[in-house]
């Protein structure tokens, strides 16, 4: 699978729209790019998946540009409930195990 | 519809003790994974198992870690004579096996303390 790099934490404030943006060089052509949150003493929560261009949902929007070699997660307005640590995952679909890196430490001020 | 269910939350063990951590699946998914999480790290897999078979254990370490998913009930991890490097939380996701997916269910975790 391959390998995910992102920012370790970042700061924002209510209201604000962030962006966590994630490197995979070496992304294969049936990779797909997923995102989970976690939320501190829980399990992972997907959030979103994209292959190409951009995805939307009610919680965030995925940008992934031609090459395909980054893609960036957008949460609009964040509010304090939108602390957690963000992870990209790049992978088959349909691949059994997920490869989780570090992650992103999100916090956000009030 | 219930999510993935984990019991116990917090398990307590002391060195040498086994360890026994349930997973139930979400309703309609037959694939269970088992992941362990230390401190301020990623997840890491361990396990995937469907029904009465073990599909991947390349996580799983070789001595002492052992996983079933019976045909009835729910998914077990068993550790037994725990050291106090097993500490962490472990979490367990299933799926319903859709490929059109990429998608796994966590449960709760199971934080368990050696001490």
């Amino acid at each position: 699978l391959a390998k995910t790099t992102q920012p370790i934490s970042m700061d924002s404030y209510e209201g604000q729209e962030v962006n966590i943006t994630c490197s995979h060089n070496n992304i294969a052509t049936n990779d797909y790019i997923t995102w989970y949150q976690q939320f501190p003493s829980q399990g992972p929560r997907f959030i979103i998946q994209g292959y190409k261009t951009k995805v939307t949902n009610e919680v965030a929007s995925l940008f992934i540009p031609a090459d395909r070699k980054s893609s960036t997660l957008s949460l609009p307005r964040v509010s304090l409930s939108d602390t957690a640590v963000y992870y990209c995952l790049v992978g088959q679909r349909g691949t059994d195990k997920l490869i989780f890196g570090t992650g992103t430490r999100l916090q956000v001020f009030p | 519809n219930a999510g993935v269910m984990q019991n116990p939350r917090h398990l307590v063990r002391r060195r040498g003790q086994e360890a026994r951590l349930r997973c139930s699946p979400m309703k309609g998914h037959s694939h269970v994974y088992w992941y362990r999480q230390l401190p301020e790290e990623g997840l890491k897999f361990m396990v995937y198992l469907q029904k009465e078979n073990i599909i991947d254990e390349s996580g799983m370490p070789k001595e002492r870690f052992s996983a079933e998913f019976p045909k009835e009930g729910p998914s077990i991890l068993r550790i037994q004579q725990v050291v106090r490097g097993d500490s962490a939380a472990y979490f367990c996701a299933s799926s319903h096996r859709d490929r059109s997916s990429y998608e796994q269910y966590f449960g709760p975790g199971t934080r368990l303390t050696v001490t």
